[in-house]
């Protein structure tokens, strides 16, 4: 079980480009959730997957949108980036309606936006 | 809206100590709480999930409580190494699977 994979590993930006950031879920699980994190903060939850639906958003713009597909996998999708968007981002999967256990998170993607 | 906040912030402590890192939430209707670790530049390890129905759960040399009605989590982490440096991050999550974060405690454990 190759668990959560992301990609790339490393990105480099400039102001006002767009992003895609990628998530390959956990066997089994049917759920993406995606957090950014600052440096020296905690993850923020942005948004999160279910049945190819957006279930629940946390407080991010428009310009940060997502997408999942039929066989769960999903992807970030960042317009117009700015300086503060230089973050890791981190996707976490889990099994809706499964037994409660702890989401398994991917290594991450650290964007840098210049 | 739910908050979560993490003392201290930064610990540094020689091989063998017995520590203790607090977690305090706001809003006592959580689902679950967890205890996570973060290497620098890499992504979460889970180390404990508490149930909101449990008290505790213990891993090893680590044991996490819960107290809901107070708001607290403690994770206590029995005669320290220097590879237990890392950040640990508390999370409170609903039934959504959704987490809020507190911003962590960055521990240095010295030989």
């Amino acid at each position: 079980d190759a668990g959560v994979t992301q990609s790339p590993t490393h990105l480099i930006k400039t102001r006002g480009q767009q992003v895609t950031l990628r998530c390959s879920p956990k066997s089994g699980h049917d759920t993406v959730s995606w957090y950014q994190q600052a440096l020296g903060q905690g993850p923020q939850f942005i948004f999160q997957y279910y049945e190819e639906e957006e279930r629940q958003r946390g407080n991010f713009p428009d310009r940060f949108s997502g997408h999942q597909f039929p066989n769960y996998s999903s992807e970030l999708n960042v317009n117009a980036l700015l300086l503060g968007d230089s973050a890791l981002y981190l996707c976490a999967s889990s099994l809706v309606g499964g037994p409660q256990e702890t989401q398994y998170f991917g290594p991450g993607t650290r964007l840098l936006v210049l | 809206k739910q908050e979560v906040t993490q003392i201290p912030a930064a610990l540094s402590v020689p091989e063998g100590e017995n520590l203790v890192l607090n977690c305090s939430f706001t809003d006592s209707a959580i689902y679950n709480l967890q205890w996570f670790r973060q290497d620098p530049g890499k992504g979460l390890t889970s180390l404990l999930l508490i149930q909101s129905s449990q008290r505790e759960q213990t891993s090893g040399r680590l044991n996490a409580s819960l107290d809901k009605s107070s708001g607290r989590s403690t994770l206590y982490i029995a005669a320290s190494q220097p590879g237990d440096s890392a950040t640990y991050l508390c999370a409170v999550g609903d039934n959504t699977d959704k987490l809020i974060f507190g911003t962590g405690t960055r521990l240095q454990v010295f030989p």
